[in-house]
């Protein structure tokens, strides 16, 4: 158990919705990541939070948005859903921001159907 | 080209033989290099790291990086079947983010 909570594990929608994930980090982990993977593009590094403040953008969609709050928990808000957006979304966190090991701690991540 | 190239398998092994997982990648300002491994339905988690090029041995893990080639590799010796799993390597820049470069992956499956 990695102490990364993710939920909801499942979820299935339909185009054109709009769903929240969430993730709460491991206890004193001050920066939130998500990731999306699916089977042809492998794992991508969408977003970073340190903290409360954004620290890195990857291959984020703008019809796609994340926050962290004030005690660390993170969301990840998908809207105007496509059938392209089904995947894995994993959330990791990790003690610092930058300039450490690299070690992510992930979640188990919240399966995403859109039908 | 995708940043980090890694071929997906899967790879079929049979029980203690010596596994070579390889990775190319393309962005010479990649300053540290890791491979994570992925159980099926579970998220990925941190098997080595190194910063430098070379070779690291973890018991029966060897990772090594060529800086040079642009090539790492994950060695496993004496493959268990518990080692079937996705593997994956990633890179990273100590920038002011901690953004982490993800290959594909590769399905490893050992067979007893």
């Amino acid at each position: 158990d990695s102490g990364v909570t993710q939920t909801p594990k499942h979820l299935i929608t339909a185009t054109g919705q709009r769903v929240t994930l969430r993730c709460s980090p491991r206890s004193g982990d001050l920066s939130v990541y998500w990731y999306q993977q699916s089977l042809d593009q492998g794992l991508q590094f969408l977003i970073q939070y340190y903290n409360g403040e954004e620290r890195a953008k990857g291959n984020i969609l703008e019809r796609f948005s994340a926050q962290q709050f004030p005690d660390l928990h993170s969301e990840l808000n998908l809207s105007s859903l496509e059938l392209g957006d089904s995947a894995l979304y994993f959330c990791a966190s990790s003690p610092r921001a930058s300039g450490s090991t690299g070690e992510l701690f992930f979640g188990e991540g919240s399966r995403l159907t859109v039908l | 080209q995708k940043e980090v190239e890694q071929d997906p398998g899967p790879l079929s092994v049979p029980e203690g033989a010596i596994v070579s997982l390889n990775c190319t990648y393309s962005n010479s300002a990649f300053q540290y290099f890791m491979w994570y491994r992925q159980y099926s339905r579970k998220g990925p988690e941190l098997l080595m790291y190194t910063y430098s090029s070379g070779n690291k041995e973890d018991g029966r893990f060897t990772a090594q990086v060529d800086k040079s080639s642009k090539y790492i590799s994950l060695f496993i010796r004496d493959s268990q079947p518990s080692d079937s799993a996705t593997y994956l390597c990633a890179r990273g820049l100590m920038e002011y983010g901690n953004k982490l470069v993800f290959g594909a992956g590769t399905i490893l499956r050992v067979k007893s």
